[in-house]
């Protein structure tokens, strides 16, 4: 139990484009949703936290109008990277939290790479 | 400001031997306590847990220890494989909301 999957695995995009990441928890439902970023050997940087329903809330630093964050269902976030830089590219990792508990279950991650 | 420590960054371990990792937390309001294993390229995946309210538990060959007057917890791995190289994250949270992950180790099992 507790899958979450995320859509696409990898993606390669060309600057100034955007790209839309989904995140579904497959088999329990998600009341909050997490994204978070990941460079090469570093730990996890939380980027926003959304809730269902409700607009994301975003860490200090994390541009809300360059990563929106729609959270617009119980098994289902998505994460658009709008107007894509080289600089954006990254490691974006989901996760998700079920109803009264704790527990955070990640997705398997999203690579982007833009050109 | 690291809300949590981890040490060592790296580790390498004979196979069969035992691998330790250990994490310092300051905010005595954390009240959940997870270690998260990471394959390259893949996403973290949830290993085991503890609360505050036990010093020990076990699941297979991973046991959490749990030391609440020191704030220090810890991972061990006892009978190293390979198959168990990777990174770890220690987390803690006292909402759920926000988690303070550690800055990862690196661990390597030689065959």
């Amino acid at each position: 139990g507790a899958v979450v999957s995320q859509h696409p695995s990898w993606v390669i995009c060309k600057s100034g484009t955007s790209v839309k990441i989904e995140c579904r928890s497959l088999d329990f439902q998600a009341t909050t949703m997490f994204w978070y970023r990941q460079f090469p050997k570093q730990s996890l940087m939380l980027m926003a936290t959304s809730n269902e329903g409700s607009k994301a809330t975003y860490e200090q630093g994390v541009e809300k109008d360059k990563f929106l964050i729609n959270h617009a269902s119980l098994t289902l976030s998505t994460l658009t990277v709008t107007s894509a830089h080289p600089e954006d590219s990254s490691f974006y990792i989901c996760s998700a939290r079920g109803i009264g508990g704790y527990e955070q279950y990640f997705g398997p991650g999203t690579r982007l790479t833009v050109t | 400001q690291q809300q949590v420590k981890q040490s060592p960054q790296s580790l390498i371990v004979q196979k069969g031997g035992i691998s330790i990792i250990n994490c310092a937390y300051e905010n005595t309001a954390f009240d959940y306590f997870p270690w998260y294993q990471q394959f390259p390229g893949k996403g973290p995946a949830l290993l085991i847990a503890i609360r505050p309210d036990v010093s020990e538990k076990k699941e297979g060959r991973f046991t959490i220890s749990f030391n609440k007057s020191a704030k220090q917890f810890s991972l061990h791995i006892m009978d190293s494989q390979p198959g168990d190289s990777a990174t770890y994250f220690c987390a803690a949270t006292n909402t759920g909301n926000q988690f303070y992950f550690g800055t990862g180790t690196s661990l390597t099992v030689i065959p």
